[in-house]
């Protein structure tokens, strides 16, 4: 049962110009999305995050969109840049006191940036 | 640099042996989570400790075990290994038990021949 799911293995777009990642979920449980960039061999690395509450959250260059009722969210990185290029990651936790906080995550998109 | 550490980098041994995994979390975190990556499974949760006490468990065998000691440190038991528990072991951590984010130490590769 793949909760959440990224349906895009790979992205190639030029420097300067959007990129868009998407994430899909079906647990309507989730009340934390996360997205993550791994580098092969490194582990992940936090980008940015959104609770339940919010549709929007913005961090420079970074822009998570979440959309509840779509149960959707998407990352835009504006400007790409070449140092951008990796692995990105969608993840989701639902939070329960007694059952602790476990992050789910999707398949990944691979993101080249091209120069 | 998340401040999560993790050792070894590198670990390579034979089926049927048994391997420990160290994290220490980021200073002031008190919980700890452990993820394995393999090619066929993706990043998967396989079990959390906040402030010494077990609090969640995924998908862990039995074969693998866990503790978070009075330090926050954690250790991951793998024993009678197998080829297939070849993979990335992940730690992260967070400062309370759940509902923010989790940052990842650089992970141990294992290597069962």
């Amino acid at each position: 049962d793949q909760q959440v799911k990224q349906n895009s293995p790979s992205l190639s777009v030029q420097e300067g110009r959007i990129s868009i990642l998407n994430c899909d979920y079906t647990n309507s449980m989730f009340d934390y999305f996360l997205w993550y960039k791994k580098y092969p061999a490194e582990g992940p690395t936090f980008l940015i995050s959104i609770s339940s509450i919010k549709d929007k959250n913005e961090d420079g260059r970074f822009t998570v969109f979440l959309n509840k009722s779509a149960k959707h969210l998407s990352l835009h990185i504006v400007p790409s840049q070449p140092g951008d290029s990796a692995v990105y990651f969608c993840a989701a936790s639902a939070w329960g006191e007694t059952s602790g906080s476990r992050l789910t995550f999707g398949e990944g998109t691979q993101l080249t940036v091209n120069p | 640099d998340s401040g999560v550490t993790q050792t070894p980098k590198h670990l390579i041994t034979a089926t049927g042996q048994r391997v420990t995994l160290r994290c220490s979390p980021r200073s002031g975190d008190l919980s700890v989570y452990w993820y394995q990556q393999s090619l066929d499974q993706g990043l998967q949760f396989l079990i959390q400790y906040y402030n010494g006490e077990e609090r969640a468990k995924g998908n862990i065998l039995e074969r693998f075990s866990a503790q978070q000691f009075p330090d926050l440190h954690s250790e991951l038991n793998l024993s009678s290994l197998e080829l297939g528990d070849s993979a990335l072991y992940f730690c992260a951590s967070s400062v309370r038990p759940g509902g923010e984010t989790q940052y990842f130490g650089p992970g141990t590769r294992l290597l069962v021949l």
